[in-house]
């Protein structure tokens, strides 16, 4: 199994743009959970799917930020217009039916976002 | 709510000296108790998990980590320490009658085996 699979691994772009975070779940997984790494805040949940629906976007800090997650296999993470304090890591994971509730999350490498 | 902490931003120990990352936990119900390793530039990955049963979990690398209701702790151990087991270990909670299908995770903790 090829794992979860986030795309680009590094995005660096000005103050204002739109950037797309992409992110293939691993197949059969039902659960999808976005992240956000920095160095002053940790790892925060900003958004999690189940089947496709949105069940808590609380942790999302702003309408700049948005997720959608169209179909089983793919899901986007949008940030529009970007701010430099959106900085961080970006991290997608996946699970199954279960593996939710067992914690065994499964992480992709991460997207390394620099807004300048 | 649940929380983690981890009181360490850091541990420093010797390669072949034991080793134990520290992790308190607080939940309102019962609680699912995680530790994950995170490597330079990686996503995180899963060690060991406790659900239920035994006590004491092990886990993958020859980690292994005590769950200890009174305490409401989850420490990380190892009994002898590899240059290759420096990297960054969080520590994640689910409660599990209160907080759906989410984790919390703690801050992390750097763990340095120097040679």
């Amino acid at each position: 199994d090829a794992g979860v699979i986030q795309s680009p691994r590094h995005e660096v772009t000005e103050m204002g743009q739109e950037v797309t975070l992409r992110c293939k779940p691993i197949s059969g997984h039902d659960y999808l959970f976005w992240y956000r790494q920095t160095m002053m805040r940790g790892l925060e949940l900003l958004i999690y799917f189940n089947n496709n629906v949105p069940i808590d976007d609380s942790g999302m800090p702003e309408d700049r930020f948005s997720a959608k997650m169209p179909n089983a296999s793919f899901s986007t993470l949008k940030i529009q217009p970007s701010e430099p304090r959106d900085s961080a890591v970006y991290f997608c994971a996946s699970s199954s039916e279960g593996g939710g509730i067992t914690g065994e999350l499964f992480f992709g490498e991460g997207s390394r976002l620099t807004v300048l | 709510a649940q929380s983690v902490a981890q009181p360490e931003d850091q541990v420093n120990v010797a390669e072949g000296n034991p080793l134990t990352v520290k992790c308190t936990y607080s939940v309102s119900g019962n609680p699912y108790l995680f530790w994950y390793v995170q490597y330079p530039n990686r996503g995180l990955q899963f060690l060991l998990k406790y659900i239920t049963g035994d006590n004491l979990v092990k886990g993958s690398y020859g980690f292994e980590a005590e769950f200890n209701k009174s305490q409401t702790s989850f420490h990380l151990k190892k009994p002898s320490a590899l240059v290759s087991d420096s990297a960054l270990y969080f520590c994640a909670v689910r409660d599990v009658e209160n907080a759906g299908n989410m984790l919390t995770f703690g801050g992390g903790t750097r763990l340095m085996v120097k040679p």
